[in-house]
């Protein structure tokens, strides 16, 4: 499967604890995406690589989020002190590094806080 | 700000029927991209058309078509002879350039409910 990859799946934590996702973006695709979706909504921009490099951040990224792209491949999302807010389907989508083009979306990840 | 907007929150048709996805966008950026994304049941999101805002022509793939009017800021889908498998929840984005990409902005979805 040459697709994004995303694991977990599922995650389901209690309140306060620290969650990670990971991301393997599309082999040589330069660009990496998060995004976050809650039920009945649409994706939500959270974070941006370009390489290594981390070029956009949304607001919605409290300081209790961060994301690292340590060698320009694949990417984790970590979430600290994890709030019942913070439950969501998490999305890593990648696209080629030149031009335009489309990003490609993983499964994602569901996080359930309880 | 960049905005989309998807009034359609859900379209019900019987099989065979054609439906149009509405959506209308906002921007101040004059170089933008367009999309439409298939979400299925399975969740993942399915690219299905990528627009620049300097080309207007209508384009056709299939039993999909899309109408780009810049003059209504309008980006709209339409199905003809739905399908049961058309069923999903389809979002329309706006790509404005921010550190180097045209990162994507999504609108809520409008769940398409194809009945046989």
């Amino acid at each position: 499967d040459t697709g994004v990859s995303q694991n977990p799946r599922h995650k389901i934590t209690k309140r306060g604890q620290n969650v990670t996702f990971r991301c393997d973006p599309i082999s040589e695709h330069n660009r990496l995406y998060w995004y976050r979706q809650t039920l009945g909504q649409g994706p939500e921009f959270l974070t941006y690589f370009q390489n290594e490099a981390q070029l956009e951040k949304s607001r919605l990224l409290s300081d209790r989020f961060s994301a690292e792209r340590p060698k320009g491949s694949f990417s984790t999302l970590e979430i600290q002190r994890t709030e019942q807010g913070d439950s969501a389907m998490y999305l890593c989508a990648s696209s080629p590094g030149t031009g335009v083009t489309e990003a490609f979306f993983g499964q994602g990840t569901r996080l359930t806080v309880v | 700000a960049q905005k989309v907007t998807q009034a359609q929150t859900e379209i019900s048709v019987v099989e065979k029927e054609d439906v149009t996805l509405d959506c209308v966008y906002e921007t101040r950026d004059t170089t933008y991209y367009l999309f439409w994304y298939k979400q299925p049941p399975s969740g993942e999101l399915v690219f299905l058309i990528r627009r620049n805002s300097f080309d207007e022509q209508n384009e056709i793939s299939g039993r999909y078509s899309w109408n780009f009017q810049k003059s209504t800021s309008s980006f709209n889908f339409t199905i003809t002879a739905s399908q049961v498998v058309d069923s999903a929840v389809y979002f329309c984005a706006l790509g404005g350039l921010s550190g180097g990409s045209y990162i994507p902005t999504f609108g809520r979805g409008t769940s398409l409910i194809v009945h046989p």
